[in-house]
């Protein structure tokens, strides 16, 4: 079964800074690969997905994120933090097969005034 | 993308009762999918509901304790039976594929007492 590792389960940066939230996926076949986002006491919006067309994703609010298939990896980055962007962030894979998705452990990210 | 209402929002429950869950969708879909999210914690599939057929039910969650209704392609409800603190949780809904990627409803928080 396909899954992902988000490594760091906390990231705080400083309003302005670069955000980086890293993830990989294991699976033997081209996945599709998503990124969520998740605000305090609410459910959870799409930032953006991979669906095997361009390798360089751009999602809502400024956040991109980049299919590098020889590192399995699928990591969000943003150049400038904003205060707003203070949330739970998820990157999901889906599952073979069935349509389904499959989370990461998912990342606090916390930004510095 | 489709828009849905679930309901309630929340809820405080006494141990031994049931709460349903409903989840409308604004368009019809062929599939929802109902979720877990444990304080803290990512999101764990419970279930895929078809219309028409029983529910798909992943890797330890059982139709007694989950049962699950689609009674037409554009609403479910999800059951929490003889409930104990270990089911406060945030239960969500989602429709969608991996094409066009997921919709979450806004979710229901539970809290057994």
């Amino acid at each position: 079964a396909q899954s992902v590792t988000q490594l760091g389960s906390h990231v705080s940066v400083s309003e302005g800074a670069l955000v980086l939230l890293r993830c990989n996926y294991s699976s033997s076949v081209p996945p599709y690969l998503f990124w969520y986002v998740q605000y305090p006491n609410q459910g959870l919006q799409l930032l953006l997905k991979y669906t095997s067309a361009a390798t360089l994703v751009k999602g809502i609010n400024g956040f991109e994120a980049e299919f590098k298939k020889s590192e399995t990896s699928f990591h969000l980055t943003k150049p400038s933090a904003h205060m707003s962007d203070a949330a739970e962030y998820f990157c999901a894979v889906s599952d073979q097969g069935a349509q389904k998705l499959v989370f990461g452990q998912g990342t606090r990210l916390t930004i510095n005034p | 993308s489709a828009v849905i209402s679930q309901k309630p929002s929340r809820d405080i429950c006494q141990r031994g009762t049931s709460l349903t869950i409903q989840c409308q969708v604004d368009s019809q879909v062929t599939m929802m999918f109902w979720y877990r999210q444990q304080p803290g914690q990512s999101l764990t599939l419970i279930a895929t509901a078809n219309q028409g057929s029983e529910a798909t039910y992943e890797s330890g969650f059982v139709i007694d304790k989950f049962p699950i209704s689609r009674p037409n392609l554009t609403f479910s409800t999800l059951t929490v039976s003889n409930m104990s603190p270990e089911d406060s949780s945030i239960y969500l809904c989602s429709v969608g594929d991996r094409a066009y990627g997921y919709t979450f409803g806004s979710g229901t928080r539970l809290t057994v007492v």
